[in-house]
């Protein structure tokens, strides 16, 4: 079993849906929580960081469950530009250190 | 200002082949880390250096793997006799500390790495 996991989808969305991706970890030990986001053949960007009290980003909204170990990315009103892969990443501190461990990430693409 | 910047942003070699990639992180950043993104995955961390020594290696799948950072900047990841299972993007980021409120990490490009 993977450490982060995701529906790799694609999710086919037209604009101006509403959508959202769900994510699961396994390490219990597991203390920050991201989204990333990638575009086509370029680098992973922070999208947003994700507390337990969830948190917004203008449309972006992010929660997470620590009992159920489940973190989750609502997008309202998605863009054209919002097309991309959207990455869910948990941090567990190793050796003073700070290893991401990355899910597959899910695909979404926004649609006239 | 200058992020993270990787060469060459693609290599191409063949199998048997010695290979260097090189990472150039933001100034005055601290911390520097490889990971390793194979076709329709994620990224898989390799390697992370606090300052010139490498405080966690326990990514790097064997001994043909070797990265080092001597001045505490620049890193360089050396993959010795290249397998086609090798290739791979290869992303550097780095983050001003290791732990904190300024540990965001900011990735470079990557380089693309084909062994043929």
């Amino acid at each position: 079993r993977k450490e982060v996991e995701q529906d790799p989808g694609p999710f086919n969305v037209p604009e101006g849906a509403t959508v959202a991706f769900n994510c699961t970890y396994s390490n219990s030990a597991s203390q920050s929580f991201f989204w990333y986001r990638q575009d086509c053949r370029k680098e992973p960007k922070l999208l947003m960081s994700v507390y337990s009290s969830g948190n917004e980003d203008g449309r972006f909204t992010a929660q997470l469950n620590r009992a159920s170990q489940y973190i989750s990315l609502l997008i309202r009103d998605s863009k054209l530009s919002d097309s991309a892969t959207y990455l869910c990443v948990v941090r567990a501190l190793t050796g003073g250190g700070n290893k991401l461990t990355f899910g597959t990430g899910t695909q979404l693409k926004v649609e006239l | 200002g200058a992020g993270v910047s990787q060469t060459p942003s693609n290599k191409v070699t063949e199998k048997g082949k010695y290979v260097e990639l090189r990472c150039d992180p933001i100034s005055g950043h601290t911390a520097l880390y490889w990971y390793r993104q194979s076709l329709g995955q994620g990224p898989e961390f390799l390697i992370y250096f606090q300052g010139t020594g490498a405080a966690d290696d326990s990514g790097l799948p064997n001994d043909r793997f070797f990265a080092v950072r001597p001045e505490g900047s620049v890193s360089t990841l050396k993959i010795q006799r290249t397998e086609r299972g090798d290739s791979a993007v290869y992303l550097c980021a780095s983050s001003l500390t290791a732990s904190g409120a300024s540990d965001t990490q900011y990735f470079g490009p990557g380089t693309r790495l084909t062994v043929l």
